[in-house]
């Protein structure tokens, strides 16, 4: 088996400021996602990568940009923080991309912005 | 591309009983699907996927139906416990034939 690690577990930022979210996954899977996750609205899509160095957008990628500096590893950067914004940042990984691939979801980052 | 609507938000079930989550969807071209359970403070965990050539598969006190001539998907819990609460999402893909498309979830309660 496999695991997906997110870090922090807990962000909390100021209105404005650039933070970085990161995710690791030993599945060796090529495809990560980043999904934001608010209450009532379930989750929806900001950046995914089909392999190393690919950054592809999702519905929601403005405000922010991402990086797959691995195949390991992809990261998230909110790249202006809103006030009193919360949400839970939800990485995920598969084994092939496309509609039939299942995915393992990490166990989050909780953003809040004072 | 899909979009997948979920109901009933809330479901509290006893002990025993059985709990059944319904999610429709608008693309009758749409060939996979799958449900997630999402424990509190946690990710979500995949419990079982279904491909649209498939009508019922049943897994581990979990049923699945597909009705493509309706366009609807059920997750039935069969003797719910209280393990079983948590907030269940149905999903399907997106306009990116990556990633998926998630329902609203269903907050399940399981109480003795």
């Amino acid at each position: 088996g496999g695991i997906i690690t997110q870090t922090p577990k807990f962000l909390i930022g100021q209105e404005g400021q650039k933070l970085t979210l990161k995710c690791q996954q030993n599945f060796n899977h090529d495809t990560m996602y980043w999904y934001r996750q608010d209450s009532g609205k379930g989750l929806r899509l900001i950046y995914y990568s089909i392999t190393e160095n690919d950054l592809q957008k999702g519905d929601l990628s403005e405000g922010y940009d991402a990086s797959r500096e691995k195949k390991s590893s992809f990261s998230l950067t909110v790249t202006s923080a809103q006030k009193n914004e919360m949400a839970v940042f939800l990485c995920a990984s598969s084994i092939r991309g496309g509609n039939y691939a299942e995915q393992f979801f990490g166990p989050g980052t909780r953003l809040t912005v004072l | 591309g899909e979009q997948v609507e979920q109901r009933p938000p809330h479901l509290s079930v006893r002990e025993g009983d059985s709990a059944i989550i319904i999610c429709t969807y608008t693309d009758s071209a749409t060939a996979y699907f799958s449900w997630y359970k999402q424990e509190a403070g946690a990710g979500l965990q995949l419990l079982m996927s279904v491909l649209s050539n498939v009508d019922r598969k049943e897994e581990q006190g979990l049923t699945v139906l597909l009705n493509k001539k309706d366009k609807r998907l059920s997750l039935n819990l069969t003797a719910a416990h209280p393990g079983d609460s948590a907030v269940y999402f149905c999903a399907g893909p997106n306009n990116y034939a990556q990633g998926l498309t998630f329902g609203l979830g269903t907050r399940v309660s399981v109480f003795p």
